[in-house]
Protein backbone atom coordinates (compact mmCIF):
# COMPACT_ATOMS: atom_id res chain seq x y z
CA UNK A 1 0.00 0.00 0.00
CA UNK A 2 1.85 3.09 -1.24
CA UNK A 3 0.90 6.13 0.52
CA UNK A 4 2.64 8.63 -0.76
CA UNK A 5 2.42 8.27 -4.38
CA UNK A 6 5.04 10.28 -7.68
CA UNK A 7 2.72 9.16 -10.37
CA UNK A 8 5.66 10.53 -12.98
CA UNK A 9 8.66 8.25 -12.87
CA UNK A 10 10.52 10.89 -14.99
CA UNK A 11 10.16 14.39 -16.24
CA UNK A 12 12.19 16.14 -18.54
CA UNK A 13 12.10 20.61 -18.72
CA UNK A 14 14.30 23.09 -20.81
CA UNK A 15 16.52 25.45 -18.89
CA UNK A 16 15.08 27.73 -17.31
CA UNK A 17 11.35 27.17 -17.61
CA UNK A 18 9.45 25.58 -14.87
CA UNK A 19 9.59 22.23 -13.85
CA UNK A 20 6.38 21.17 -11.56
CA UNK A 21 6.78 17.37 -9.54
CA UNK A 22 3.81 16.25 -8.07
CA UNK A 23 2.84 14.09 -5.09
CA UNK A 24 -0.32 12.33 -4.27
CA UNK A 25 -0.67 11.06 -0.51
CA UNK A 26 -3.78 8.55 0.97
CA UNK A 27 -2.80 8.72 4.77
CA UNK A 28 -5.15 11.64 6.26
CA UNK A 29 -2.76 11.84 9.14
CA UNK A 30 0.14 12.84 7.44
CA UNK A 31 1.07 16.80 8.53
CA UNK A 32 4.45 17.39 7.48
CA UNK A 33 5.78 16.83 4.18
CA UNK A 34 9.35 17.11 2.87
CA UNK A 35 11.21 16.91 -0.82
CA UNK A 36 14.22 15.40 -1.56
CA UNK A 37 16.74 15.60 -3.85
CA UNK A 38 19.28 12.39 -4.93
CA UNK A 39 21.97 12.29 -7.34
CA UNK A 40 23.46 9.04 -8.36
CA UNK A 41 26.27 7.82 -5.54
CA UNK A 42 24.39 9.91 -3.18
CA UNK A 43 21.92 9.92 -0.02
CA UNK A 44 19.09 12.35 -0.58
CA UNK A 45 19.37 15.90 0.22
CA UNK A 46 16.88 17.62 2.17
CA UNK A 47 15.43 20.30 -0.32
CA UNK A 48 11.95 21.73 1.28
CA UNK A 49 9.32 21.12 3.45
CA UNK A 50 5.56 22.20 4.47
CA UNK A 51 3.27 21.61 7.50
CA UNK A 52 -0.15 20.96 7.07
CA UNK A 53 -1.05 24.70 8.42
CA UNK A 54 0.24 26.09 5.45
CA UNK A 55 -0.42 26.04 1.64
CA UNK A 56 2.85 27.50 0.55
CA UNK A 57 6.60 27.57 1.20
CA UNK A 58 9.15 29.18 -0.66
CA UNK A 59 12.78 29.17 -0.43
CA UNK A 60 14.84 30.51 -3.53
CA UNK A 61 14.02 28.66 -6.50
CA UNK A 62 11.92 25.69 -4.66
CA UNK A 63 8.26 26.68 -3.81
CA UNK A 64 6.02 23.44 -2.67
CA UNK A 65 2.25 23.91 -2.57
CA UNK A 66 0.10 21.85 -0.61
CA UNK A 67 -3.54 21.22 -1.19
CA UNK A 68 -5.18 19.20 2.05
CA UNK A 69 -8.12 18.68 0.67
CA UNK A 70 -6.99 16.93 -2.88
CA UNK A 71 -4.10 15.20 -0.56
CA UNK A 72 -1.70 16.61 -2.97
CA UNK A 73 1.76 18.28 -3.07
CA UNK A 74 3.45 19.81 -5.73
CA UNK A 75 7.55 21.20 -6.17
CA UNK A 76 7.94 24.09 -8.21
CA UNK A 77 11.42 25.01 -9.61
CA UNK A 78 11.75 27.93 -11.22
CA UNK A 79 13.89 28.93 -13.29
CA UNK A 80 15.23 25.25 -13.83
CA UNK A 81 19.09 24.54 -14.57
CA UNK A 82 20.66 21.95 -15.62
CA UNK A 83 22.02 21.27 -11.96
CA UNK A 84 18.31 20.05 -10.68
CA UNK A 85 18.80 17.28 -12.99
CA UNK A 86 18.55 14.50 -10.53
CA UNK A 87 15.95 12.37 -8.74
CA UNK A 88 13.23 13.67 -6.42
CA UNK A 89 11.96 12.29 -3.41
CA UNK A 90 8.53 13.27 -2.03
CA UNK A 91 8.09 12.40 1.63
CA UNK A 92 5.21 12.60 4.51
CA UNK A 93 5.17 12.93 8.04
CA UNK A 94 2.68 12.55 10.41
CA UNK A 95 2.50 14.32 14.24
CA UNK A 96 3.97 17.63 13.03
CA UNK A 97 7.22 16.32 11.32
CA UNK A 98 8.26 15.40 15.05
CA UNK A 99 7.09 11.52 14.46
CA UNK A 100 10.00 9.37 14.46
CA UNK A 101 9.22 7.51 10.34
CA UNK A 102 9.49 9.45 7.00
CA UNK A 103 7.02 7.76 4.54
CA UNK A 104 8.82 8.41 0.82
CA UNK A 105 7.39 8.29 -2.44
CA UNK A 106 9.13 6.35 -5.34
CA UNK A 107 11.01 9.25 -6.78
CA UNK A 108 10.82 11.23 -10.00
CA UNK A 109 13.42 11.42 -12.22
CA UNK A 110 13.89 15.30 -14.05
CA UNK A 111 15.78 16.02 -16.54
CA UNK A 112 16.84 19.39 -17.47
CA UNK A 113 18.41 19.65 -21.01
CA UNK A 114 19.71 22.76 -22.47
CA UNK B 1 30.84 20.14 10.06
CA UNK B 2 30.72 16.18 8.51
CA UNK B 3 27.93 15.11 7.60
CA UNK B 4 26.34 11.28 7.69
CA UNK B 5 29.43 9.08 7.30
CA UNK B 6 28.43 4.93 6.58
CA UNK B 7 30.70 2.26 6.46
CA UNK B 8 31.32 0.65 4.05
CA UNK B 9 30.42 1.86 0.79
CA UNK B 10 29.90 -1.51 -1.03
CA UNK B 11 29.34 -5.46 0.43
CA UNK B 12 29.01 -8.35 -1.58
CA UNK B 13 27.42 -11.36 0.67
CA UNK B 14 26.53 -14.81 -0.22
CA UNK B 15 23.03 -15.74 0.67
CA UNK B 16 22.58 -17.29 4.28
CA UNK B 17 25.26 -14.95 5.57
CA UNK B 18 24.73 -12.18 7.73
CA UNK B 19 26.00 -8.53 7.40
CA UNK B 20 26.67 -5.54 10.11
CA UNK B 21 26.30 -1.96 9.02
CA UNK B 22 27.53 1.61 10.32
CA UNK B 23 26.28 5.02 10.36
CA UNK B 24 27.78 7.93 12.13
CA UNK B 25 25.24 10.66 12.79
CA UNK B 26 26.45 14.50 12.38
CA UNK B 27 27.90 15.54 15.57
CA UNK B 28 25.03 17.14 17.85
CA UNK B 29 22.24 14.77 16.20
CA UNK B 30 20.74 12.04 18.74
CA UNK B 31 17.76 10.52 16.11
CA UNK B 32 19.42 8.08 13.76
CA UNK B 33 16.99 5.91 11.33
CA UNK B 34 17.79 3.62 8.91
CA UNK B 35 15.72 3.07 5.38
CA UNK B 36 15.77 0.40 2.13
CA UNK B 37 16.28 1.75 -1.52
CA UNK B 38 15.28 -0.89 -3.91
CA UNK B 39 14.76 0.15 -7.80
CA UNK B 40 10.89 1.06 -8.41
CA UNK B 41 10.30 1.07 -4.62
CA UNK B 42 11.65 4.47 -3.09
CA UNK B 43 13.14 4.48 0.45
CA UNK B 44 11.29 2.39 2.89
CA UNK B 45 11.69 2.59 6.67
CA UNK B 46 13.17 0.29 8.54
CA UNK B 47 13.56 1.67 11.97
CA UNK B 48 14.99 4.71 14.44
CA UNK B 49 16.93 5.23 17.00
CA UNK B 50 16.90 7.98 19.50
CA UNK B 51 19.07 7.92 22.42
CA UNK B 52 19.93 4.38 22.11
CA UNK B 53 16.46 3.02 21.98
CA UNK B 54 13.78 1.92 19.22
CA UNK B 55 11.59 4.39 19.01
CA UNK B 56 9.88 3.60 16.00
CA UNK B 57 9.69 0.64 13.51
CA UNK B 58 9.04 -0.02 10.05
CA UNK B 59 7.54 -3.46 8.38
CA UNK B 60 10.49 -5.57 8.32
CA UNK B 61 10.74 -9.11 9.29
CA UNK B 62 13.16 -9.66 12.55
CA UNK B 63 16.11 -10.66 10.44
CA UNK B 64 16.87 -6.91 10.44
CA UNK B 65 17.72 -5.38 13.21
CA UNK B 66 19.70 -2.09 14.91
CA UNK B 67 21.29 -0.81 17.66
CA UNK B 68 22.43 3.01 19.17
CA UNK B 69 25.24 3.70 20.81
CA UNK B 70 26.16 5.99 23.57
CA UNK B 71 27.68 8.56 20.93
CA UNK B 72 24.71 8.15 18.82
CA UNK B 73 26.17 5.95 16.23
CA UNK B 74 24.30 3.14 14.96
CA UNK B 75 24.47 0.17 13.19
CA UNK B 76 22.07 -2.47 11.56
CA UNK B 77 22.42 -5.77 11.12
CA UNK B 78 20.63 -8.52 8.58
CA UNK B 79 20.66 -12.44 9.27
CA UNK B 80 20.29 -15.14 7.21
CA UNK B 81 20.54 -12.98 4.47
CA UNK B 82 18.32 -13.29 0.96
CA UNK B 83 18.85 -12.54 -2.85
CA UNK B 84 15.85 -9.78 -2.15
CA UNK B 85 18.09 -7.94 0.48
CA UNK B 86 20.05 -6.63 -2.26
CA UNK B 87 19.81 -2.71 -1.84
CA UNK B 88 21.19 0.63 -0.75
CA UNK B 89 20.63 1.02 2.86
CA UNK B 90 20.69 4.77 3.79
CA UNK B 91 21.38 5.77 7.20
CA UNK B 92 19.59 9.69 7.93
CA UNK B 93 19.83 11.80 11.03
CA UNK B 94 18.41 14.60 12.62
CA UNK B 95 18.63 16.55 15.81
CA UNK B 96 15.59 15.13 17.80
CA UNK B 97 13.24 13.66 14.82
CA UNK B 98 12.86 12.55 11.70
CA UNK B 99 12.11 16.42 9.65
CA UNK B 100 14.61 17.60 7.73
CA UNK B 101 16.64 14.55 8.29
CA UNK B 102 20.70 14.70 6.86
CA UNK B 103 21.32 11.34 4.61
CA UNK B 104 24.44 9.61 4.39
CA UNK B 105 25.83 8.51 1.13
CA UNK B 106 24.42 4.46 1.54
CA UNK B 107 25.44 1.02 1.80
CA UNK B 108 25.24 -0.52 -1.30
CA UNK B 109 24.56 -4.54 -0.37
CA UNK B 110 24.53 -7.06 -3.31
CA UNK B 111 23.24 -10.85 -1.98
CA UNK B 112 24.92 -13.61 -4.22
Amino acid sequence: DQQVKQNSPSLSVQEGRISILNCDYTNSMFDYFLWYKKYPAEGPTFLISISSIKDKNEDGRFTVFLNKSAKHLSLHIVPSQPGDSAVYFCAASAQGGTASKLTFGTGTRLQVTL
Amino acid sequence: KAGVTQTPRYLIKTRGQQVTLSCSPISGHRSVSWYQQTPGQGLQFLFEYFSETQRNKGNFPGRFSGRQFSNSRSEMNVSTLELGDSALYLCASSWAGPAEQYFGPGTRLTVT
